[in-house]
């Protein structure tokens, strides 16, 4: 009854270095997404994919990266940590434009 | 752009009362809406969905409305608990752009015992 699975869930990095966020769903969904959740806002998407190696920018995509080389992983990588990207990172599939969407329980990023 | 406002920021409300959330988008061409909820520190728990050739949905003590033409879409909570304290989320699906999901801001709800 795994869901989607976000890895780590918490993390500190300094300035400059790369990391990937791992994201995974066992639900055989075609649709993923990343959002940032800064606090006082909603949800803002980084970058989304509606199926194996088709990916799209969201709003706020600069200095993120994103591949889909399989239907169940969709990883995050952080190119050169700045510290305006601290932020909570969440990972949400579903099975099609009209279905709802399952989220993860996100990942803490601070960046030093 | 496509903008997603949620509409009051914060609220707190006595046990017991019934209460209104609303949610305006400024793009008629949707798919989809989905209202959340969100705990502290917690990830998003879905509410309900409300597809876009749907008037309403209904779950429990919840009603989420939706109204395409004029951009709004309401959340009923019937009965408010303490339990019910929490961030409550709208997130619009949009027909162009690639069916990108753009959250509101949320509006946080505490009721009080």
């Amino acid at each position: 009854n795994a869901g989607v699975t976000q890895t780590p869930k918490f993390q500190v990095l300094k300035t400059g270095q790369s990391m990937t966020l791992q994201c995974a769903q066992d639900m055989n969904h075609e649709y993923m997404s990343w959002y940032r959740q800064d606090p006082g806002m909603g949800l803002r998407l980084i970058h989304y994919s509606v199926g194996a190696g088709i990916t799209d920018q969201g709003e706020v995509p600069n200095g993120y990266n994103v591949s889909r080389s399989t239907t169940e992983d969709f990883p995050l990588r952080l190119l050169s940590a700045a510290p305006s990207q601290t932020s909570v990172y969440f990972c949400a599939s579903s099975n099609g434009p009209g279905q709802p969407q399952h989220f993860g329980d996100g990942t803490r990023l601070s960046i030093l | 752009k496509q903008e997603v406002t949620q509409i009051p920021a914060a609220l707190s409300v006595p046990e017991g009362e019934n209460l209104v959330l609303n949610c305006s988008f400024t793009d008629s061409a949707i798919y989809n809406l989905q209202w959340f909820r969100q705990d502290p520190g917690k990830g998003l728990t879905s509410l309900l969905l409300i597809q876009s050739s749907q008037r309403e949905q209904t779950s429990g003590r919840l009603n989420a409305s939706l109204d395409k033409s004029s951009g709004r879409s309401t959340l009923y909570i019937a009965a408010s608990q303490p339990g019910d304290s929490a961030t409550y989320l709208c997130a619009v699906r949009f027909n162009t752009g690639g069916f990108k999901t753009i959250f509101g801001a949320g509006t946080r709800l505490f009721v009080k015992a």
